[in-house]
């Protein structure tokens, strides 16, 4: 079975400062993890994606993210936020393994940009 | 990049009406969709995944009779609520896939049941 926690329901931070949004993930088999963004009443847009290529992902608008296999980790990060990032953020593991499909989604944190 | 599309974006109808929402795929065809709900301030639930031209796979505890799936071509796939009630009301999104790849979302669909 797979499994993503992400630690905080909600993070605040004033714009300009970095942003750090933290995922644990459980697997059996070897990961695709993604992040997507949510902004309000809108369907999800892919930030970045990790499949077992290069551990750092670079992603659109500043993002990226750090595949931990010893932590089993998948953190995002922005240098710098920006008034538009304010929005839903969830954590997303694929397994390609073991006969499984879809995604499976964690319960998202709430991002919010102080100006 | 992969657009998909949802339609209609907003749906208002009475309990005991059936409701059907479309998903398609713009610039690629999907071997795959799949359809999510997401109530206020949760995460998405996988409800069904539809592979074109065979049946879909619930999942647990959605039922099958009562959100009807059809995957008739590699760009459309429809969801229809049939004998709406309040409880049904909710955001619905649906996503497409070409074989392994990446899933693309739709823009939602808001159905709200009176």
């Amino acid at each position: 079975a797979q499994s993503v926690t992400q630690l905080d329901s909600h993070v605040s931070v004033s714009e300009g400062t970095p942003v750090l949004l933290r995922c644990n993930y459980s697997s059996s088999y070897s990961p695709s993890l993604f992040w997507y963004v949510q902004h309000p009443n809108k369907g999800l847009q892919l930030l970045l994606k990790y499949t077992s290529a290069a551990t750092l992902v670079k992603g659109i608008n500043g993002f990226e993210a750090e595949f931990k296999k010893s932590e089993t980790s998948f953190h995002l990060t922005k240098p710098s936020a920006h008034m538009s990032d304010a929005a839903e953020y969830f954590c997303v593991v694929r397994t390609s393994g073991g006969g499984a499909d879809g995604l499976t989604f964690g319960k998202g944190t709430h991002l919010i940009i102080q100006p | 990049g992969a657009v998909v599309s949802q339609h209609p974006s907003r749906v208002i109808c009475k309990s005991g009406t059936s409701v059907k929402i479309e998903c398609r795929s713009l610039d690629f065809q999907a071997t795959t969709m799949f359809w999510y709900r997401q109530f206020p301030k949760q995460s998405l639930m996988l409800m069904a995944t539809s592979n074109e031209g065979s049946k879909a796979t619930y999942e647990q505890g959605v039922e099958k009779d009562k959100f009807l799936i059809n995957h008739a071509s590699l760009t459309l796939s429809t969801l229809t609520v049939t004998s709406a009630h309040p409880e049904d009301s909710s955001f619905y999104i649906c996503s497409a896939r070409l074989y392994q790849e990446t899933q693309y979302f739709g823009p939602g669909t808001r159905l709200l049941v009176l």
